[in-house]
């Protein structure tokens, strides 16, 4: 159980586009998805909160308006690159859990963003 | 302000037993997780303690001591598949997960 899947696995795309990417809670609801970035041999760091129904709370140092996120329903949260840059290339992963407590956070697949 | 702190790197031998140590500093206590990530990968769940004590899980075990702000994760009988980073992370009174910056296991033969 507790299954979180996240599309794509890879994205290339140019400089200026930009790139949208799911996570959905396949199995359970999720009230709160995470979104994280982890570049080369450094740990994951978290971008922002998702709060279905409601604005995703964002970390300091996080631009809201680079980085859309909408979670529109208790089992889906999507994060928009917009205007993508080399520098924008990374490891994206987001996360959810079924509960507080001893409920551990449950990975998606996490994508590779390219941006050439 | 809260930390978590692991070793950057640690080396060890297929067979063997190694034991990865987190220690943390954090704004209350709602419990530790260890989680595996392998190179390009998500990371996956391996254990969770809130209670001081020693968790067992097949080859890995877990244990935490919450007066000492400490961790370890112990794993036995190496293999090749083991190498990966392992995180320590915590959960503060804010139910806010804090992540250490990870171990990452080299297994030689």
């Amino acid at each position: 159980g507790a299954v979180v899947s996240q599309h794509p696995s890879w994205v290339i795309c140019k400089s200026g586009t930009s790139v949208k990417i799911e996570c959905r809670s396949l199995d359970f609801q999720a009230t709160t998805m995470f979104w994280y970035r982890q570049f080369p041999k450094q740990s994951l760091m978290l971008m922002a909160t998702s709060n279905e129904g409601s604005k995703a709370t964002y970390e300091q140092g996080v631009e809201k308006d680079k980085f859309l996120i909408n979670h529109a329903s208790l089992t889906l949260s999507t994060l928009t690159v917009t205007s993508a840059h080399p520098e924008d290339s990374s490891f994206y992963i987001c996360s959810a859990t079924p509960g507080q407590g001893s409920s551990p956070l449950h990975f998606g697949n996490g994508t590779r963003l390219t941006v050439t | 302000g809260q930390n978590i702190d692991q070793p950057t790197e640690m080396t060890a031998t297929e067979g063997a037993i190694v034991q990865i140590n987190c220690t943390y500093q954090t704004s209350g206590f709602n419990g530790l997780f260890w989680y595996q990530q392998h190179a390009g990968e998500a990371p996956t769940f391996l254990s969770y303690n809130v209670l001081d004590g020693l968790e067992e899980k097949g080859r890995f075990s877990s244990f935490l001591s919450r007066s000492k702000g400490y961790s370890y994760l112990l794993l036995k009988e190496l293999q090749m598949k083991d190498s990966a980073s392992y995180l320590c992370a915590v959960r503060d009174s804010n139910y806010q997960l804090i992540w250490g910056a990870g171990t990452k296991l080299i297994i030689k033969p």
